[in-house]
């Protein structure tokens, strides 16, 4: 099956800092998705980005689908932002029925003010 | 718009006891609905999938069950549990957006601890 690699896995910043988080993967993919999951266990949609660029206040993404890669960036750091952020990839051959999306491991962001 | 909740949010349960946890989505029909475990460690294990009423697909053999009684209604159980079953359930439904593309939404999330 597909493979899907974050990095770093983890990650210490300052208040205020700029960090880049990025996810690998093995295959052509159809659908990308990146979540925040919060010291609470919820998990928050960030964005939809199979591929281009989006922004979305001081977080932003770029998917370059050919490359096989995705990254996302987080500017001007807050101690809000700590948590686990996931991608997550769906091939798209799995039937239209399932929509099974695959997980990478995460990467657990501190920050510390 | 959509929600989902679960229930409930925290539960501790003795080795051998029942399970069931519940997962209900508002604000739109005939979901795909979906349980997910995440262990200790973060990663987040597809354990059932369903479709429709009654309909179930299972991604992993183990000790957990699953059921759909009605159109926004997705079940979790277990006759009986193990430790190994401690870990954090999440349920996620798909909202499908034609060419905008398909996205997944998650619950609020039930930790489960067996002692």
């Amino acid at each position: 099956g597909i493979q899907v690699e974050q990095s770093p896995p983890d990650l210490i910043l300052q208040e205020g800092a700029n960090s880049t988080l990025r996810c690998n993967f093995s295959d052509s993919v159809n659908n990308l998705q990146w979540f925040h999951q919060n010291p609470w266990g919820q998990l928050i949609n960030l964005f939809y980005i199979p591929s281009g660029t989006k922004q979305n206040g001081r977080l932003s993404a770029t998917t370059v689908a050919t490359e096989r890669y995705s990254l996302l960036y987080i500017s001007s750091s807050q101690t809000t932002d700590s948590g686990v952020y996931f991608c997550a990839v769906y091939l798209g051959n799995s039937g239209a029925g399932s929509y099974q999306l695959t997980f990478g491991k995460g990467t657990k962001l501190s920050v510390i003010p | 718009s959509q929600t989902i909740h679960q229930w409930p949010a925290t539960l501790v349960q003795p080795v051998g006891s029942p399970l069931s946890l519940e997962c209900t989505v508002e604000g739109t029909s005939n979901p795909n609905l979906y349980w997910y475990r995440q262990a200790a460690g973060r990663g987040l294990q597809l354990l059932f999938y369903s479709v429709g009423i009654g309909q179930i697909s299972s991604e992993v053999p183990q000790n957990l069950s699953a059921s759909r009684p009605q159109d926004r209604q997705f079940i979790l159980s277990s006759k009986k549990l193990l430790l190994s079953d401690s870990g954090f359930y999440l349920c996620a439904w798909i909202h499908f957006r034609g060419r905008a593309g398909n996205e997944q939404f998650f619950g609020p999330g039930t930790r489960l601890t067996v002692l």
